[in-house]
C-alpha cells in the first residue's frame, strides 16, 4: 500500500522569510501525482502545486516550488517570501490510482 | 465555473439517528470521491463514483454508511444509526480525465452527540 510521511507536525516561519515542508512515499508504482494542499483552518482544501512523477522538472507556482527526488520518494515544498495567509496545515498526497494523504503539516507565520 | 458545493456545512445530531450529506460536484467532473478527515489527521479515501457506476469502496465504508450517485451529478453519502466515532469533516472531491488532480468541497462538519 502506498503510504505518504510528513515527519514535521508544526512548522513555523518568519514572514518574508522561506521555509520547506517535508514529504516521503512509498509506492512501486513509476507513473503517479503527487501534490500539496493547503488547508486554513476551518476552510476548504486547496490544491497549491501539482507535480507528475515523469516530469524531470520541479513544478514552480510563484512563490511555490517543489523539489522531487523520484529515487529518494522525496517531495518537499519550498514557500518563499512567507506571507501571513499562508498559515494553514499542509498536506502531501500521492495519487497513483488512488489518493493517499499525509499526516499534515501545520505552518505558522510570525509577523 | 463553480467548485465543488456540499450541503450542509455543518450538522449535529444524536446518537443513533441517521443523516445524510450532499455534494455537487463541478459540472462536466464525471468522477466524484467521498473522504472523512478527523482532527489532525489527513483525509481518508471512503469511495468513489464514475459517472453512476461506484467503482471502489474503502474498508473503513462501514454497512451503515451508503453513497449514491444516481445520474452521475451529485451525490448523497448517507449513515445510518450513527456513532460518536463517525464525528468527522466528511470531504468531497472531483476531478476529470486524466484524473490525476482532485478539487474539494468545503466539507459537511459532523457532530454525533
Amino acid at each position: 500500500a502506498q503510504t505518504v510521511t510528513q515527519s514535521q507536525p508544526e512548522m513555523s516561519v518568519q514572514e518574508a522569510e522561506t521555509v520547506t515542508l517535508s514529504c516521503t512515499y512509498d509506492t512501486s508504482e513509476s507513473d503517479y501525482y503527487l501534490f500539496w494542499y493547503k488547508q486554513p483552518p476551518s476552510r476548504q482544501m486547496i490544491l497549491v502545486i501539482r507535480q507528475e512523477a515523469y516530469k524531470q522538472q520541479n513544478a514552480t507556482e510563484n512563490r511555490f516550488s517543489v523539489n522531487f527526488q523520484k529515487a529518494a520518494k522525496s517531495f518537499s515544498l519550498k514557500i518563499s517570501d512567507s506571507q501571513l495567509g499562508d498559515a494553514a496545515m499542509y498536506f502531501c498526497a500521492y495519487n497513483g490510482g488512488d489518493m493517499r494523504f499525509g499526516a499534515g503539516t501545520r505552518l505558522t507565520v510570525k509577523p | 465555473d463553480t467548485g465543488v458545493s456540499q450541503n450542509p456545512r455543518h450538522k449535529i445530531t444524536k446518537r443513533g439517528q441517521n443523516v445524510t450529506f450532499r455534494c455537487d460536484p463541478i459540472s462536466e467532473h464525471n468522477r466524484l470521491y467521498w473522504y472523512r478527515q478527523t482532527l489532525g489527521q489527513g483525509p481518508e479515501f471512503l469511495t468513489y463514483f464514475q459517472n453512476e457506476a461506484q467503482l471502489e469502496k474503502s474498508r473503513l465504508l462501514s454497512d451503515r454508511f451508503s453513497a449514491e450517485r444516481p445520474k452521475g451529478s451529485f451525490s448523497t453519502l448517507e449513515i445510518q444509526r450513527t456513532e460518536q466515532g463517525d464525528s468527522a469533516m466528511y470531504l468531497c472531491a472531483s476531478s476529470s480525465p486524466p484524473y490525476g488532480t482532485q478539487y474539494f468541497g468545503p466539507g459537511t462538519r459532523l457532530l454525533v452527540l
